[in-house]
């Protein structure tokens, strides 16, 4: 199947430093990948779509200059949180989209943030 | 608006049991519908989804669930669980271009096994 990746799988910070998630689909191309935040023992939610060439679609509540997502490429979706705070600590998990009206999605290992 | 309700936080089953998960969603159209399990450290699995057609849907690991339109239902299913299903189960539902291609998560469930 899909096989989608996440570097790092888990990152300390200091609070103020900016942190860049990558999120790489590895045998197909995305031209839609998503990414979600998860709180211990809580579901997924869904912070933004994010579209290989144009900006991306932030959901309602999520700050857009502090979730920074950039889809260069078919393959690769970057989520940068910037200037991290410790309640920005969380789980962030990726997905990436097979093409299509309706294309399965293929989440990634998630990433471990834990801000200081 | 779409939503996802896994009534059960914990479920904690003895090893060789069966075991059933309960899913309730709402949805305005015809829903596609998944469950999905999340293992410590590793990314989300699909277990099985439905789209349309038999209302009983077979998945991967033994696992099976069925569709009930009347009851808004999408319990998740598996005659004889195993040490190694002890997880996290999400269910969820969307997924349709026209809403973005959007899943809406239900809360998960979380599965014990017991020895």
């Amino acid at each position: 199947g899909a096989v989608v990746s996440q570097h790092p799988s888990r990152v300390i910070c200091k609070s103020g430093t900016s942190v860049k998630i990558e999120c790489r689909s590895l045998d197909f191309q995305a031209t839609t990948m998503f990414w979600y935040r998860q709180f211990p023992k809580q579901s997924l939610m869904l912070m933004a779509t994010s579209n290989e060439g144009s900006k991306a679609t932030y959901e309602q509540g999520v700050e857009k200059d502090k979730f920074l997502i950039n889809h260069a490429s078919l393959t690769l979706s970057t989520l940068t949180v910037t200037s991290a705070h410790p309640e920005d600590s969380s789980f962030y998990i990726c997905s990436a989209k097979l093409a299509g009206d309706f294309g399965e999605q293929f989440f990634g290992p998630g990433t471990r943030l834990t801000v200081l | 608006a779409q939503s996802v309700t896994q009534p059960d936080i914990h479920i904690t089953v003895s090893e060789g049991a069966s075991l059933e998960l309960r899913c309730n969603y709402s949805y305005g159209a015809t829903p596609y519908l998944f469950w999905y399990v999340q293992s410590p450290g590793q990314g989300l699995q699909l277990l099985l989804k439905y789209f349309s057609g038999d209302t009983l849907v077979q998945g991967i690991k033994g696992f099976e669930a069925e569709f009930k339109r009347s009851q808004s239902s999408f319990n998740l299913r598996k005659p004889s669980v195993h040490w190694s299903d002890a997880a996290e189960y999400f269910c969820a539902v969307g997924g349709l271009k026209a809403a973005g291609n959007k899943l809406t998560f239900g809360g998960g469930t979380r599965v014990l096994v017991k020895p």
